[in-house]
């Protein structure tokens, strides 16, 4: 089990250019999320999804897209790189199930810079 | 959701007790207490959760009290990889779960 996978772990772009953050999980989880971190603050939640096909909207989904086609990965896409989104991405996915509430797990962190 | 409360910071001793405090006086009947932790700069880490009993696991216990305003994470033998930043979340179903500024917790030498 190699948990949530994500790529690349850090990436300088420049204002105006377009990327795709990789995220992948092999726990068969259902929920996956996505998370912004600033330096100095807690986690905000940019999109999450609770199933293949599903995607929703968190805090702060403005600039940014997502997909699910699969239950194993959840993409996200910058279309337009701002000054202002350079931050800490994490993904996270859980298992939601019933009355289960599941704990979330983290993948280690994407850190981008735009320029 | 409701709103937590937590010390930006604390300090304790090796091998003590690390008790971490959070309000939430505004919890509803089903909104679950979660806490989380950040060590350094890694992905947050679940540590333990609870709705109206005591909780224990590995990693803490976790006491809510009767009128459930307020909780405490205890850490009962911290170490030096217990510094770290900690997030107590009140969410009534577990999903969009939101950390706040949490807790710094330096465990001390």
């Amino acid at each position: 089990n190699a948990g949530v996978t994500q790529t690349p772990k850090f990436r300088i772009l420049k204002i105006g250019q377009s990327m795709t953050l990789q995220c992948t999980q092999d726990m068969n989880h259902n929920y996956m999320y996505w998370y912004r971190q600033d330096p100095g603050m807690g986690l905000k939640l940019i999109y999450y999804s609770v199933g293949a096909g599903i995607t929703d909207k968190g805090e702060v989904p403005n600039g940014y897209n997502v997909s699910r086609s699969t239950t194993e990965d959840f993409p996200l896409r910058l279309e337009l790189a701002a000054p202002s989104q350079t931050s800490v991405y994490f993904c996270a996915s859980k298992y939601q199930g019933g009355v289960h509430t599941g704990e979330l797990f983290f993948g280690e962190g994407s850190r981008l810079t735009v320029l | 959701d409701a709103k937590t409360t937590q010390p930006p910071s604390m300090d304790c001793a090796e091998g003590r007790a690390a008790n971490l405090p959070c309000n939430h006086s505004t919890i509803s009947g089903n909104e679950y207490v979660y806490w989380y932790r950040q060590i350094h700069s890694q992905g947050p880490q679940y540590i333990i959760h609870g709705l109206k009993n005591n909780e224990t696991n590995e990693m803490a216990s976790l006491i809510i009290t009767e009128d459930r305003k307020s909780s405490t994470l205890i850490l009962p033998h911290a170490t030096l990889r217990d510094t770290a930043v900690y997030y107590c979340i009140v969410r009534s179903d577990g999903n969009k779960l939101v950390f706040g500024a949490g807790t710094i917790l330096r465990v001390k030498s």
